[in-house]
């Protein structure tokens, strides 16, 4: 499979607890990004990198996300101590940018988020 | 502040009939438009897409328009397949390193 793979597919967590999701991205690919989707909207950028740097994070939606790519191939995106309101579906995307031209993201199938 | 705005959201159509979702955006920036097609469960689809240089974009069944001066783009799926029921999303982007915004979607559903 040379899809976007996201780990895991669903996360139950109670509140107050840490989570980590992983993404592995298209293997040739050199953008990788991170988004948010709750019901009834569309997704909603939180940061993404080019190979291992972190190009974009201010959109955060708090300092208890984190996110890395430390070798340029696989990211994580943490959740400290988490909220009922990060209840969500994060979604990963890859895309190979080889310059200043239009670039088309492949989303994963997400993991889904459920703080109790 | 929804710079791209999908005012429908949903739209039932018969089978082998023209599917027509709308899309408006309020950036005069975005010069990069995309459609993406969401099936339950899974992360969104790329569709087509089309660049602020042209009007039009062809794909199969699937055609793009875009209005500039309208700030309006919409996605034509003709003719209209059992399949293609899924919730659509339109996104834009402005030049250089700026991330995708996307609409709240439209859920399309084609029926037999």
């Amino acid at each position: 499979d040379t899809g976007v793979s996201q780990n895991p597919r669903h996360k139950i967590t109670k509140r107050g607890q840490n989570v980590t999701f992983r993404c592995d991205p298209i293997s040739e690919h050199n953008r990788l990004y991170w988004y948010r989707q709750t019901l009834g909207q569309g997704p909603e950028f939180l940061t993404y990198f080019q190979n291992e740097a972190q190009l974009e994070k201010s959109r955060l939606l708090s300092d208890r996300f984190s996110a890395e790519r430390p070798k340029g191939s696989f990211s994580t995106l943490e959740i400290q101590r988490t909220e009922q309101g990060d209840s969500a579906m994060y979604l990963c995307a890859s895309s190979l940018r080889l310059g200043p031209q239009n670039e088309k993201l492949f989303f994963g199938s997400g993991t889904q988020l459920s703080v109790l | 502040d929804q710079q791209v705005k999908q005012n429908s959201p949903s739209l039932s159509v018969q089978e082998g009939r023209i599917s027509i979702l709308n899309c408006d955006y309020t950036n005069s920036m975005f010069d990069y438009f995309l459609w993406y097609k969401k099936y339950p469960a899974e992360g969104p689809t790329f569709l087509i897409s089309i660049s602020s240089i042209k009007d039009k974009n062809e794909d199969g069944r699937f055609t793009v328009f875009l209005n500039k001066s309208a700030k309006h783009l919409s996605l034509h799926i003709v003719p209209s397949q059992p399949g293609d029921s899924a919730v659509y999303f339109c996104a834009a982007r402005r030049p250089g390193n700026t991330p995708l915004v996307f609409g709240k979607g439209t859920r399309l559903s084609v029926i037999a």
